[in-house]
């Protein structure tokens, strides 16, 4: 049981290139997230998708857009990558949407330089 | 969305019983108290949830007041494994949506 997949684990881009990360789950689960952490700092939400066909923002979408492809996959895409996109990517999934409850289920991160 | 707030690092030794306080004096009626541990270079894992009272499980206990404006995650006699980033996070409803927001979270370092 593989949980939650990310592709690549490691990238280095050129400023101004474009790429997509890619994130699976096969836990059958309804909301997956796009974090990103830099170093010494918590995980800020980038997007999410409460569900099937539904994103949203959260605290810092800028620069960034997604696509729920389907039930399992939630790509993340940087179509003009900058130096302060440098930083760890980590998506996640949950069960959601279910009120007042929520256990998320992490991937091992992408590790992103921008140059 | 609730935040929280958390100490930024804490030392213990191992062996000792390690107590981490969060606060979210902002908390919603329905949102629920969820702590995370964090290895370097990997993601969050969930380490124990909790609403009211008391919850226990084979890793951690949780301590949540009446007034639930802080929680507090107790590690019982740590060991160096145990050290890693604590994340405190409360959960955060809008109609179907979620929007879980991570604190800064607390780092934890055992020593011999």
């Amino acid at each position: 049981n593989a949980g939650v997949t990310q592709t690549p684990k490691f990238q280095v881009l050129k400023t101004g290139q474009s790429m997509t990360l890619q994130c699976a789950q096969d836990m059958n689960h309804n909301s997956m997230y796009w974090y990103r952490q830099d170093p010494g700092m918590g995980l800020r939400l980038i997007y999410y998708s409460a569900s099937e066909g539904t994103t949203d923002k959260g605290e810092v979408p800028n620069g960034y857009n997604v696509s729920r492809l389907n039930k399992r996959e939630f790509s993340l895409r940087l179509e003009s990558a900058a130096p302060s996109q440098t930083s760890v990517y980590f998506c996640a999934s949950s069960e959601g949407p279910r009120t007042g409850y929520e256990k998320l289920f992490f991937g091992s991160g992408t590790q992103l330089s921008v140059l | 969305l609730a935040k929280t707030t958390q100490p930024i690092s804490m030392d213990s030794y191992e062996g000792q019983e390690v107590n981490i306080t969060c606060s979210h004096n902002n908390i919603a009626t329905n949102d629920y108290i969820t702590w995370y541990q964090q290895f370097p270079s990997q993601g969050p894992r969930f380490i124990i949830q909790g609403y009211k009272t008391k919850v226990t499980n084979e890793v951690a206990s949780l301590f949540i007041p009446a007034d639930r404006k802080s929680s507090t995650l107790s590690l019982p006699r740590v060991s160096l494994s145990d050290t890693a980033v604590y994340y405190c996070l409360v959960g955060a409803t809008s109609g179907s949506a979620r929007q879980l927001t991570f604190g800064s979270g607390t780092q934890l370092t055992v020593l011999p």
